[in-house]
């Protein structure tokens, strides 16, 4: 099993729409980072968090960080085209070997105009 | 703005071939790491570089082999290319950190199929 789910695994809306795209890790969390791929291109960071309910927003997407939970949250109000693409999340967790970075599988996003 | 190139976006081989994939960055980083990505797995780390020469194997190593010989660029190698092998691959570079990777900056990524 992966350290890091991310839910859902795809997603469709209709532009406009509101979504939220969530990361939980079974280890401890240091660091929780954001990026966003668009189809067949490289990885976009978007945002880390490192304190427990810290939250960050740019431009419509706000990501928070629920330390107790192990869990980052992804939201993106107003969702245009432009945001279409894969969300993944990377995080710095605390596994048997020591502190290790891994990624999520990925959230596809299409947004339907 | 730290730019990561990779030689290609599109890759098609044959079976058995050796490959070879060129990363260059240009930010004088340290670090360099290579993954692929293929559907429902998302990123898996297959080596990655802390210095000129130096390689350590990441999650899925086997059937890989890496060199730096130069401080701006990680190639990867496929010495005998399967079918297992078609994916995305991603380079990315960032400053040195003993204990995290993280600040990350990607390139493009080549899409390779072994046919």
């Amino acid at each position: 099993s992966q350290e890091l789910e991310q839910s859902p695994q795809s997603l469709i809306v209709q532009e406009g729409k509101n979504l939220t795209i969530n990361c939980t890790s079974s280890k401890t969390l240091y660091g929780l980072y954001w990026y966003k791929q668009k189809y067949g291109e490289g990885l976009i960071f978007l945002m880390m968090l490192q304190k427990g309910g810290e939250e960050k927003s740019h431009e419509k997407i706000t990501a928070k960080l629920d330390e107790k939970k192990q869990q980052s949250s992804l939201h993106i109000t107003a969702s245009q085209p432009s945001h279409a693409g894969i969300y993944l999340c990377g995080a710095d967790i605390q596994d048997n070997y020591g502190q290790n970075f891994v990624f999520g599988p990925g959230t596809r996003l299409s947004v339907l105009p | 703005d730290v730019k990561v190139t990779q030689s290609s976006r599109y890759l098609v081989k044959r079976t058995g071939e050796k490959v070879f994939l060129e990363c260059v960055q240009d930010m004088d980083h340290e670090n360099m790491f290579w993954y692929r990505q293929d559907p429902g797995l998302g990123l898996r780390l297959i080596y990655f570089s802390y210095d000129v020469k130096m390689k350590e194997k990441g999650d899925i190593p086997e059937g890989y082999s890496v060199s730096r010989e130069k401080k701006e660029r990680f190639s990867l190698i496929l010495e005998s290319a399967s079918t297992n092998q078609t994916s995305m691959y991603l380079c990315a570079s960032s400053l040195p950190d003993l204990l995290t990777y993280n600040e990350q900056f990607f390139g493009p990524g080549t899409r390779l199929t072994v046919l």
